[in-house]
């Protein structure tokens, strides 16, 4: 596609119930990462996906977390039994991987609200 | 561990006048450095890089500066225009781990 696609982009949910976040990545960008952002506050880094593997999960907040990517594309981010702390905004980004490119693209984002 | 920072949460400044946003880090092996523009209920969007190689990069109004020894760049907008009012994100990139270190951006306000 033209750019990073993100659904949905805005939920709401009722706390301890699931959710899943999808991200389209630009077509051939190899690379993808999510980030979230909280009210006030910065982006903060999840989770970076090269290919299907995701070489770095260190910022993923709990175990209530997990992402898979599949076919080198769609990226899904998944968080069980929400919190009222998962509330944010989830931006997922993509980027070609070659060097001197290294620019991320970054979707709209999914608004999450746990009430 | 932020290893990006930006310390003036928001900025104001008079339509016309130069706007200078500052980041600080504090690895020396950053590759990249890079600013993103964000408007509420956007993602951020890509304005200028540099590499860890140069010391300045130009772009049209934007001008970003690298000094390595103190850690430090900055971003140089002028003139300021109103529809440059957004959040402006500093990052840092390392190839080493391919990541991508976000400081926590800084609110400008320009003023018609």
């Amino acid at each position: 596609g033209a750019g990073v696609s993100q659904s949905p982009s805005n939920k709401v949910t009722e706390k301890g119930k699931d959710v899943e976040l999808r991200c389209d990545p630009i077509s051939g960008h190899t690379a993808l990462y999510w980030y979230r952002q909280s009210l006030g506050q910065g982006l903060e880094f999840l989770i970076y996906f090269q290919g299907n593997s995701a070489p770095d999960k260190s910022g993923l907040p709990s175990d209530r977390f997990s992402a898979e990517r599949t076919g080198g594309s769609v990226s899904t981010l998944t968080i069980q039994r929400t919190q009222q702390e998962d509330s944010a905004v989830y931006l997922c980004a993509s980027s070609p991987r070659d060097r001197g490119a290294n620019v991320l693209t970054f979707g709209a984002g999914s608004r999450l609200t746990v009430l | 561990d932020q290893q990006v920072k930006q310390n003036s949460p928001s900025l104001s400044v008079q339509e016309g006048r130069i706007s200078i946003l500052n980041c600080d880090y504090t690895n020396s092996m950053f590759d990249y450095f890079l600013w993103y523009k964000k408007y509420p209920a956007e993602g951020p969007t890509f304005l200028i890089s540099i590499s860890s190689i140069k010391d300045k990069n130009e772009d049209g109004r934007f001008t970003v500066f690298l000094n390595k020894s103190a850690k430090h760049l900055s971003l140089h907008i002028v003139p300021s225009q109103p529809g440059d009012s957004a959040v402006y994100f500093c990052a840092a990139f390392t190839y080493n781990f391919n990541k991508f270190y976000f400081g926590s951006g800084t609110k400008l306000n320009v003023k018609p």
